[in-house]
């Protein structure tokens, strides 16, 4: 069992969509949880950190269930701009990063 | 955050030869520092933990002897692929650790160095 699994997509909505991603994780001692953003042929960059209270961050919301290990992103009005590959990256403190194969999405007008 | 840099951020190189990749780490010391490794629509798998005066710790599966990692200061860390071959043709990236009194670590990336061996 792969430690984080992601729906690969892809996922190809219209503009203005709402569109939700789901990840799960395996090791119940992860500590922290991140969506990364990577677009084509570039490096990832951190989207925003997951609490388990949930939270959000304007178009973006992030919840964490640690009793299913299991994450989400929503996007809401998606843009164009939104279109890249979503990570869900998991950790303990002080290690390196754990990767899902990241979830597609394309948006089109 | 930290600005991490990497260099070269593309290398062309031929079978058998051997290619070095810089990780700068530019306004933080950074005692511990992580080399991934992307293959096309695959994950960042980590390859190697890099740790500032001390050996690497290397994943299961990536081999030591081809892969040498220096990190010889706080600010740099090198990856040196040793006598690459096409199959070593990928995109590595390597991450900082900022570490702090925070529950969580948060990873700081370069920007990638794309090798491709003919």
């Amino acid at each position: 069992r792969k430690e984080v699994e992601q729906d690969p997509g892809p996922f190809n909505v219209p503009e203005g969509a709402t569109v939700a991603f789901n990840c799960t994780y395996s090791n119940s001692a992860s500590q922290s949880f991140f969506w990364y953003r990577q677009d084509c042929r570039k490096e990832p960059k951190l989207l925003m950190s997951v609490y388990s209270s949930g939270n959000e961050d304007g178009r973006f919301t992030a919840q964490l269930n640690r009793a299913s290990q299991y994450i989400s992103l929503l996007i809401r009005d998606s843009k164009l701009s939104d279109s890249a590959t979503y990570l869900c990256v998991v950790n303990q403190a002080g290690t390196a990063l754990i990767f899902g194969k990241g979830t597609t999405l394309s948006v089109s007008s | 955050g930290a600005v991490v840099s990497q260099h070269p951020s593309r290398v062309i190189c031929k079978s058998g030869t051997s290619v070095k990749i810089e990780c700068r780490s530019l306004d933080f010391q950074a005692t511990t520092m992580f080399w991934y490794r992307q293959f096309p629509k695959q994950s960042l798998m980590l390859m190697a933990t890099s740790n500032e005066g001390s050996k690497a710790t290397y994943e299961q599966g990536v081999e030591k002897d081809k892969f040498l990692i220096n990190h010889a200061s706080l600010t740099l860390s090198t990856l040196t692929v040793t006598s690459a071959h096409p199959e070593d043709s990928s995109f590595y990236i390597c991450s900082v650790l900022l570490a702090g009194g925070s529950s969580y670590n948060e990873q700081f990336f370069g920007p990638g160095t794309r090798l491709t061996v003919l």
